[in-house]
């Protein structure tokens, strides 16, 4: 079954780290460049971060930038984020996406996952 | 970045009739270099991950009924559903991918009349 499974979410005070992790399945995962979006509470969809196939090239939002690192592990078709420095407004439901190809930009999502909850708060 | 605004916020539409969502862009998002608007369409349905509906603004997704249509160019765009299905209500969200950041929409929850 083609599908994103999110995992790592989870309560953290301002200032922690959470590291989240994508399984996917069903497709040839090192073949797509994937993303990351979330959507706090009451908002709308905001872009996170987006990974090339490869790994080779990584593009960040600005309010995550220095504080976030996505990555992957092709051979076990898993995607991360490394958040650190955490603050009340990364609180979001955080979904993983698949990218229509493998560059990373200029991109939709044809394929998403059903998210993973971060609460940042004391 | 690149706004995208949907109107309206909800929509209620009889079943068998058509709806429609509009999604205005801040800037175009029509590249003349391959003549694309870089623009997709999503829905959400209670409990399910966000499904791909349209992209470059008018193509179908494989394997979405062909009551979904897209159209408009530039900076305004439209979803249209033809003939409203019970299973058609959701949230829909535009998103533009003309340039990083990718933004989306704000959404627009339909529902039964």
């Amino acid at each position: 079954e083609v599908q994103l499974l999110e995992s790592g979410g989870g309560l953290v005070q301002p200032g922690g780290s959470l590291r989240l992790s994508c399984v996917a399945s069903g497709f040839t995962f090192s073949s797509y460049a994937m993303s990351w979006v979330r959507q706090a509470p009451g908002k709308g969809l905001g872009w996170v971060s987006s990974l090339s196939g490869s790994g080779g090239n990584t593009y960040y939002a600005d309010s995550v930038k220095g504080r976030f690192t996505i990555s992957r592990d092709n051979f076990k078709s898993t995607l991360y984020l490394q958040m650190n420095s955490l603050r009340a407004e990364d609180t979001a439901i955080y979904y993983c996406a698949k990218d229509r190809d493998s560059t990373g930009y200029d991109n939709w999502y044809d394929l998403w996952g059903q998210g993973t909850l971060v609460t940042v708060s004391s | 970045d690149i706004v995208l605004t949907q109107s309206p916020d909800s929509l209620a539409v009889s079943l068998g009739e058509r709806a429609t969502i509009n999604c205005k862009s801040s800037q175009s998002v029509f590249r003349i270099s391959n003549t694309n608007n870089y623009l997709a369409w999503y829905q959400r349905k209670p409990g399910q991950p966000l499904k791909l509906l349209i992209y470059w603004a008018s193509t179908r997704e494989s394997g979405v009924p062909d009551r979904f249509s897209g159209s408009g160019s530039g900076s305004d765009f439209t979803l249209t559903i033809s003939s409203l299905q019970a299973e058609d209500v959701a949230v829909y969200y535009c998103q533009q991918y003309y340039n990083t950041p990718p933004t989306f929409g704000q959404g627009t929850k339909l529902e039964i009349k």
